[in-house]
């Protein structure tokens, strides 16, 4: 059964350093979406992306973030400078339309120390 | 601003034990709806959509109420391995038009035997 992948699992980074996390969605997939939960908290929206631009971002995805479809199948999230409120699970999820299910990514631990 | 909210729990109940969980929106142009299931540190999995006739999957029921814009989830004879957090997901429209799984905080499910 096709899946989300993503790397790398865990991320340790310093503060201020960019970070790269990278997904590969679910290949006839066309909505694609990034979201975080810092531990112990809900999982909150952070960005869409359909038609190669983004649809939707939430009050999170500020300045610091970008994402980006690179090629056919991965899609990346960027993050140019990190803080240590940054430190949470950052999950990447796809689905073939608007109103079906999305599929989740296992998820990338980023701790900034 | 659009909630979606749910009881966190614990909900502490003994193996073959039945359990409901709530779950409301305030967005009453929601279209989709689902309910996930998450384990400690792990991907959200969907567990079951949800129709507007209510759905079965097993000891699994599904049941939606527009007028109330409410959501509801059945387990019946708890199962050890039913221990999880339960996430009430809500398709919503964003500003810019787009939909956007919304998810609330999570109900903690603990079976004991």
């Amino acid at each position: 059964e096709p899946e989300v992948t993503q790397t790398p699992s865990h991320q340790v980074t310093q503060m201020g350093q960019e970070v790269i996390l990278r997904c590969v969605p679910i290949s006839n997939h066309l909505y694609f979406y990034w979201y975080r939960q810092i531990l112990g908290q809900k999982v909150e929206f952070l960005v869409s992306f359909y038609n190669n631009e983004i649809s939707e971002k939430s009050e999170i995805f500020d300045d610091q973030f970008s994402v980006e479809r690179p090629d056919g199948s991965n899609f990346t999230l960027k993050i140019r400078s990190t803080k240590l409120e940054d430190s949470a699970m950052y999950f990447c999820a796809s689905r073939r339309t608007e109103q079906e299910t999305q599929y989740f990514g296992p998820g990338t631990r980023l701790l900034v120390l | 601003r659009k909630e979606v909210e749910q009881d966190p729990g614990p909900f502490n109940v003994p193996e073959g034990a039945t359990v409901a969980f709530n779950c409301t929106y305030s967005n009453s142009a929601s279209q989709s709806f689902f309910w996930y299931r998450q384990d400690c540190r792990k991907e959200p999995k969907l567990l079951m959509s949800v129709y507007s006739s209510g759905n079965e999957d097993g000891r699994f029921t599904a049941q939606l109420n527009r007028a109330s814009q409410y959501i509801s989830l059945l387990i019946r004879d708890s199962k050890l391995s039913d221990s999880a957090t339960y996430l009430c997901v809500v398709n919503e429209r964003a500003s810019g038009g787009s939909y956007i799984p919304t998810f609330g905080r999570g109900t903690s499910l603990i079976v004991h035997p």
